[in-house]
């Protein structure tokens, strides 16, 4: 069975703070995985996808996640966050023609 | 213009009402989807086709209807609404040749079912 499990609801941090956004997914075989980003009252965006190759993948807005397959995990980094990094974060599977999200994650930078 | 567009993208109703949701895409893409998203459970997919002719079922499908008139357009109905599908709908389209899973979104619907 394939599953996507994001630990944190929301994820409060200050303006330029580090942040991580943690993701893990269960698979028994081999596996896309996606973090998409969806602002207010819009729908998501791809912000980054791991297909195969170097494990350490970088998206847009200075993004980045590492595909740990030992430890089934797929977080999601940034070294110093805006303001307007404020959204929801969605960790995806794919999988066999399916795709699997997690629940979200609501990152809340503060000024 | 968008390249994944949904209409209405606001709609009130009452409980018992017929409510089309339309979307139409610009991308060429074969395949399409109708996910709901509701507060602390992510995205949970509806129905999805493949093509014209293929129309599947996702995890949630009771109470929801699907038609793919054309490539480019996959319309989800509710033939009686209730309360509990009030939510937030959204429709995205994927690539078949191309096969790395990436979906683009449209911007959403939200519907509020009294």
């Amino acid at each position: 069975a394939q599953s996507v499990t994001q630990l944190d609801s929301q994820v409060p941090v200050f303006e330029e703070a580090p942040v991580e956004l943690r993701c893990n997914y269960s698979s028994s075989v081999s596996v896309y995985l996606f973090w998409y980003v969806q602002y207010p009252n819009q729908g998501l965006q791809l912000l980054l996808k791991y297909l195969s190759g170097s494990t350490l993948v970088k998206g847009i807005n200075g993004f980045e996640a590492e595909f740990n397959k030992s430890q089934t995990s797929f977080h999601l980094r940034k070294p110093s966050v805006h303001i307007s990094d404020t959204a929801e974060y969605f960790c995806a599977l794919y999988n066999f023609n399916k795709f699997y999200f997690g629940s979200g994650t609501k990152l809340n930078v503060k000024p | 213009d968008a390249d994944v567009t949904q209409t209405p993208r606001n709609r009130i109703t009452k409980t018992g009402k017929r409510i089309m949701l339309e979307c139409s895409q610009t991308k060429g893409h074969d395949r399409m989807y109708w996910y709901r998203q509701d507060p602390g459970l992510g995205l949970r997919l509806i129905y999805y086709s493949f093509d014209v002719k293929d129309i599947n079922k996702g995890e949630i499908s009771d109470g929801y209807s699907v038609s793919r008139q054309a490539q480019a357009k996959f319309s989800l109905s509710l033939e009686s609404a209730i309360p509990n599908q009030t939510a937030l709908y959204f429709c995205a389209t994927s690539d078949l040749e191309q096969d790395t899973g990436e979906l683009f979104f449209g911007e959403g619907s939200r519907l509020t079912v009294l």
